[in-house]
């Protein structure tokens, strides 16, 4: 199963954009990556995903290597609202599409 | 329209006790997941359901964590003989269908609030 990194914390101003990173260097051909946040005390929300292409949803812009080994999630303009800690997931086996979260990487907005 | 929801919302309960926690998915998700989340840590898989059978069952943490589903809808969590270990958050997902086998296609998976169990 892929495995991934990620920075365990980061900080944006306001307005500014957010670029969070992720490594997936072992992730298999037909493997998705997956990007969801969890506000404090909240249930996981989905954000976007992609296989190879990049994508781009109301939310936020997901960008992904040619080699597929990183990713990097993009909120364009962070707002309080966006502080949460950021889950990015390589899809699993074949049979289940349950979902392995790490430690994810806590975003702080700061005014 | 409506999510996933979950009841109730906290429960606190003595050590040994039974506990039951509920989750209605999305209405016409045929995928059932459960997840828990320890206190300070990530999520954790417990079980898959697709319609009322659980091809994966590998994340129960112990016999005494059980899980079933009726009419591919509802979807109870029963934890007996509750442990203080068994504290956390317990979330619920549901995905329209889930991946086909060997394929690439994929269902995106929606989360309830959870509900915190708290064993004293």
């Amino acid at each position: 199963d892929a495995k991934t990194t990620q920075p365990t914390s980061m900080d944006c101003a306001e307005g500014r954009a957010a670029n969070l990173p992720c490594n997936h260097s072992t992730i298999s051909g037909n493997e998705y990556v997956y990007w969801y946040r969890q506000i404090h005390s909240q249930g996981p929300q989905y954000i976007i995903h992609g296989l190879k292409n990049n994508e781009t949803n109301e939310m936020a812009s997901l960008i992904i290597t040619e080699d597929r080994k990183s990713s990097t999630l993009i909120l364009p303009h962070a707002t309080l609202r966006d502080t949460a800690v950021y889950y990015c997931i390589v899809s699993q086996s074949y049979n289940t599409d349950k979902l392995i979260f790490g430690t994810g990487t806590r975003l702080q907005v700061f005014p | 329209g409506a999510g996933v929801s979950q009841s109730p919302s906290n429960k606190v309960t003595e050590k040994g006790k039974d506990v039951e926690l509920r989750c209605d998915p999305i209405s016409g998700h045929t995928a059932l997941y459960w997840y828990r989340q320890s206190l300070g840590q990530g999520l954790e898989f417990l079980i898959y359901f697709q319609g009322n059978s659980a091809p994966d069952k590998s994340g129960l943490p112990s016999d005494r964590f059980s899980a079933e589903r009726t009419g591919g809808s509802v979807s109870t969590l029963t934890i007996q003989r509750t442990q203080q270990e068994d504290s956390a958050v317990y979330l619920c997902a549901s995905s329209l269908v889930p991946r086909t086998s060997g394929g690439a296609s994929t269902d995106t998976q929606y989360f309830g609030p959870g509900t915190r169990l708290t064993v004293l």
